[in-house]
């Protein structure tokens, strides 16, 4: 069975920075990208970060470009999303989400983790 | 960046009735290989967004034949016939065509 597990997060103030992980299970982790995507509290959602299966190619959005950094380690199956110079607008549920390649859709995803910025 | 524009915003429908949702892009999400990367979600209340549909109009394992999907280009629809208790919820179009992708901003479906 996959599953995809986040933690992390939590109360940040402003400015300070935090480290998501979200470990993979149930699949060879290595085989698939995988993406962050954030849902800001009665919001919609919203991609955040994309790596491939090898960490060859990464994709962010335009609000976090600079600040956020996906990375994995597929020896310890990990997924994590470094966030640095957090605002009060990264305040979200952040899920990650296994992409299928071929059709780039997301098949599975994580039950989230909530990151509240705040002083 | 691409726009997904999704109208309506929500929608009340009778079980038993049809819905459709629609999902127009600032620009074509035709890939040069051929391909359309659109999608549909649903999240349901409290739970993760699932996926229904990708590639326009391929239905997901599992996803009955009520959910259909249609368009290109620019234009895309998800229809659900037949609406159920459990098709209420948050209906999400997304693409992956362009990079940054990009998903609409929803359409909350409430049952009558």
């Amino acid at each position: 069975e996959v599953q995809l597990v986040e933690s992390g997060g939590g109360l940040v103030q402003p400015g300070r920075s935090l480290k998501l992980s979200c470990l993979a299970s149930g699949f060879t982790f290595s085989n698939y990208g995988m993406n962050w995507i954030r849902q800001a509290p009665g919001k919609g959602l919203e991609w955040v970060a994309s790596i491939s299966s090898s960490s060859s190619y990464i994709y962010y959005a335009d609000t976090v470009k600079g600040r956020f950094t996906i990375s994995r380690d597929n020896a310890k199956n990990t997924l994590y999303l470094q966030m640095t110079s957090l605002r009060s607008e990264d305040t979200a549920l952040y899920y990650c989400a296994r992409l299928y390649y071929g059709y780039l859709y997301f098949d599975y995803w994580g039950q989230g983790v909530m990151v509240t910025v705040s002083s | 960046d691409v726009v997904l524009t999704q109208t309506p915003v929500s929608l009340s429908v009778t079980l038993g009735d049809q819905a459709s949702i629609s999902c127009r892009s600032s620009q074509s999400l035709e890939y040069s290989d051929g391909y359309t990367y659109l999608e549909w979600y649903l999240q349901k209340p409290g739970q993760s967004p699932q996926l229904l549909i990708y590639g326009v109009s391929n239905r997901f394992s599992g996803v009955p034949d009520r959910f259909i999907g249609s368009g290109s280009g620019t234009d895309f629809t998800l229809k659900i016939s037949r609406v159920e208790p459990e098709d209420l919820g948050v209906y999400y179009c997304f693409q992956a065509t362009h990079d940054p992708f990009t998903f609409g901003s929803g359409t909350k479906l409430e049952i009558k």
